[in-house]
């Protein structure tokens, strides 16, 4: 199976700021590493896949970047409404999530 | 736009098996294209990939759970459906039906329904 290391676990960050997620493999899964955001009480909304690639409405502030093992979610600009939980998901082989990083006001 | 809307009893007893549904509007399972896939979540929790089905049939599970999981499809009702076995509390869990591997079998998974809580309690 592969495993996915996502860090930090929660961050605290003001609007404005540029915030940095990063998820590891296990193992090189190409570029086969997708972003979801959840909000309370809400289905996860997928916000990039492919490593890199914006899913359509997605605002532009979000961008994905990494290959291999190591890929990076940045949030540039954080606005109120991206306060949420961000996971990141391997589709290489079958499916595996992240842990979770939870984006908290400061 | 593709729908998806789990359905099933909220409340479960210990050892029995849990049966929920997914039924999909807005596209068709059997056109292919797609994995149907099963998430759960526990309470305050990360996600957690349960296992998909294409519409030939083909499974694949979570190997922590394949004992205990069936996933099927109903492609004449456009719906799928799990069956998990020997509940316990620790299947406590919000369960989400979606849709996946848009694009290929190494796809994201795109559409989410809204998710069912099931609680394991006699």
């Amino acid at each position: 199976d592969i495993q996915v290391t996502q860090s930090p676990s929660s961050l605290s960050a003001s609007v404005g700021d540029r915030v940095t997620i990063t998820c590891r493999a296990s193992q090189s899964i190409s570029r086969f590493l997708n972003w979801y955001q959840q909000k309370p009480g809400k289905a996860p909304k997928l916000l990039i896949y492919a490593a890199s690639s914006l899913e359509s409405g997605v605002p532009s502030r979000f961008s994905g970047s990494g290959s291999g093992a190591d890929f990076t979610l940045t949030i540039s600009n954080l606005q109120p409404e991206d306060f949420a939980t961000y996971y990141c998901q391997q589709s290489y082989s079958t499916r595996t999530f992240g842990q979770g990083t939870k984006v908290e006001i400061k | 736009q593709v729908q998806l809307q789990e359905s099933g009893p909220g409340l479960v007893k210990p050892s029995q098996t849990l049966s929920l549904t997914c039924n999909v509007s807005g596209g068709s399972i059997s056109s292919g294209g797609y994995y149907w896939t099963w998430i759960r979540q526990h309470p305050g929790k990360g996600l957690e990939w349960i296992g998909y089905i294409y519409h030939t049939g083909t499974t694949y599970y979570n190997p922590s759970l394949k004992s205990r999981i069936t996933i099927s499809v109903d492609t004449s009702k456009n719906q799928f459906s799990l069956r998990l076995t020997s509940v316990t509390a620790a299947d406590t869990a919000l369960y989400y039906c979606a849709r996946d591997a848009r694009g290929g079998y190494s796809g994201p998974t795109d559409h989410w329904g809204q998710g069912i809580l099931v609680t394991v309690s006699s």
